[in-house]
C-alpha cells in the first residue's frame, strides 16, 4: 500500500531551527509538495521537490532523497506564526497526490 | 486569498438529510479536488475532476457525490448524513494534473451534523 510518515507532533523554541521529516512508500514518485495548516485554516503551498537535493525559500528549505523515500522540511529563525500543522504530499505514477497526516509544530517562547 | 472560492461557509444540519458544498475554483484552473478533514485529522482525498469528467476517486463514500459544471465551478452533495460527517470540507484546484502543479485550497466549508 502507500504510505507516508511524519511526526504526529514537535515542538521548538523562538529563533531556533526545526527539522520536520517525512519518509513515503508509494507506487511511484511525481514529485512531493509540503503545505502548511493553520488550525481551521486551507493548507497553503510551500515547496515542491522532484528531484534529489535541497530548495531553499527564504527561512523554509525542502530536502529530498527519491532513493530513500525521505525528504524534510527545514525551519530557521522560527516565529511564533510558524505554529502551524506540516503536510507532506507526494504525488504517485498516476499523478494522485497521497497526503500525510500532518506534524503538528508548536513554537514556544 | 487563494482565488478558490467555497460556500457556504458554515453548514448546520441534521441527521439524515442532504446537503450540497459549492466551490469555485482559480480562474484558469481546470482541476477541481474535494478533501474531507475531520478534528484533528489528516485530509482526506475524496474525489478528482478534470474539465468536467470525473479524473480520481479517493475514500468516497456511496452517499456522496460530485460533478463538475462546464464553467469549471464544482458542487459536493451529501446525503443522508451522519453525524460522523461532520468535518471540514475542502475544495483544491490546479491548473492541471501535471507533476508540478500545486494545489490551492478554499477556505473550507465546516459541516456540523446534529
Amino acid at each position: 500500500g502507500q504510505n507516508i510518515d511524519q511526526p504526529t507532533e514537535m515542538t521548538a523554541t523562538e529563533g531556533a531551527i526545526v527539522q520536520i521529516n517525512c519518509t513515503y512508500q508509494t507506487s511511484g514518485f511525481n514529485g512531493l509538495f509540503w503545505y502548511q495548516q493553520h488550525a481551521g485554516e486551507a493548507p497553503t503551498f510551500l515547496s515542491y521537490n522532484v528531484l534529489d537535493g535541497l530548495e531553499e525559500k527564504g527561512r523554509f528549505s525542502s530536502f529530498l532523497s527519491r532513493s530513500k523515500g525521505y525528504s524534510y522540511l527545514l525551519l530557521k529563525e522560527l516565529q511564533m506564526k510558524d505554529s502551524a500543522s506540516y503536510l507532506c504530499a507526494v504525488r504517485d505514477s498516476n499523478y494522485q497526490l497521497i497526503w500525510g497526516a500532518g506534524t503538528k509544530l508548536i513554537i514556544k517562547p | 486569498d487563494s482565488g478558490v472560492t467555497q460556500t457556504p461557509k458554515h453548514l448546520i444540519t441534521a441527521t439524515g438529510q442532504r446537503v450540497t458544498l459549492r466551490c469555485s475554483p482559480r480562474s484558469g484552473d481546470l482541476s477541481v479536488y474535494w478533501y474531507q478533514q475531520s478534528l484533528d485529522q489528516g485530509l482526506q482525498f475524496l474525489i478528482q475532476y478534470y474539465n468536467g469528467e470525473e479524473r480520481a476517486k479517493g475514500n468516497i463514500l456511496e452517499r456522496f457525490s460530485a460533478q463538475q459544471f462546464p464553467d469549471l465551478h464544482s458542487e459536493l452533495n451529501l446525503s443522508s448524513l451522519e453525524l460522523g460527517d461532520s468535518a471540514l470540507y475542502f475544495c483544491a484546484s490546479s491548473v492541471g494534473t501535471g507533476s508540478s502543479y500545486e494545489q490551492y485550497f478554499g477556505p473550507g466549508t465546516r459541516l456540523t451534523v446534529t
